[in-house]
């Protein structure tokens, strides 16, 4: 069975102080890992999507990894603004379906 | 566009009633997702429809459960009797090709709670 486990559950920062989030995973053949970012009351917002060992995608001051066992979502220089619920999910092969992390909850305060 | 519209946002109701819960997907988008959001056990996939037509729905709870895409623009998840145990956040998720590769938007979601 496909395993995702997302650690620490919940993170505090001040602004400024950069920080890496760790998905990790047991899956069988992997064909994507997701990055969502989910604000309180509302859907999940996608971030990125990797598909292989390697793989580095960015946007403004996040940065997602990939690795054969695990991803990060490194944060740098976090703002309040970037508290959030962040959501990591694979698409595997053999599931055919996306399975959901549990979060890494993250609290930036000034 | 208005990105996927759900309503309605919170519905209370009591045990044994029936819950329909409405999603309008982005238009364009051939794929939705209806998943389901609790605590204890996080984001879960309950439904996923390609071109209005069921393709995995293994992830429905039980027989209570059941989901209608009749066209393009809508789609309805019904719970019939409702339990308590069914109280969480539903989401409808649509995305702009076939299957999971493809980023999904999400809708603000459904809070159901039974009593």
């Amino acid at each position: 069975e496909d395993q995702v486990t997302q650690s620490p559950e919940a993170l505090r920062l001040q602004e400024g102080e950069s920080s890496s989030l760790n998905c990790s995973y047991t899956v069988s053949g992997l064909r994507g890992l997701f990055w969502y970012r989910q604000d309180p009351g509302k859907g999940p917002e996608f971030l990125f999507t990797l598909y292989s060992a390697g793989e580095e995608k960015e946007k403004e001051r996040l940065k997602a990894t990939l690795t054969k066992k695990e991803s990060f979502l490194h944060i740098t220089a976090p703002k309040p603004e970037d508290s959030a619920t962040y959501l990591c999910a694979v698409l595997t092969g053999t599931a055919s379906k996306l399975t959901f992390g549990t979060g890494t909850r993250l609290q930036v305060t000034l | 566009d208005a990105g996927v519209i759900q309503s309605p946002r919170h519905e209370v109701t009591e045990m044994g009633q029936e819950v329909t819960l409405r999603c309008k997907p982005i238009s364009g988008h051939n794929s939705l997702f209806w998943y389901r959001q609790t605590m204890m056990r996080g984001l879960e996939l309950l439904i996923y429809f390609n071109n209005n037509v069921p393709i995995d729905d293994s992830g429905m709870p039980e027989d209570r459960f059941s989901a209608k895409m009749p066209n393009a623009s809508f789609s309805t998840l019904k719970i019939q009797p409702s339990e308590p145990r069914d109280s969480a956040v539903y989401f409808c998720a649509s995305s702009p090709g076939q299957g999971f590769s493809y980023e999904q938007y999400f809708g603000p979601g459904t809070r159901l709670t039974v009593t």
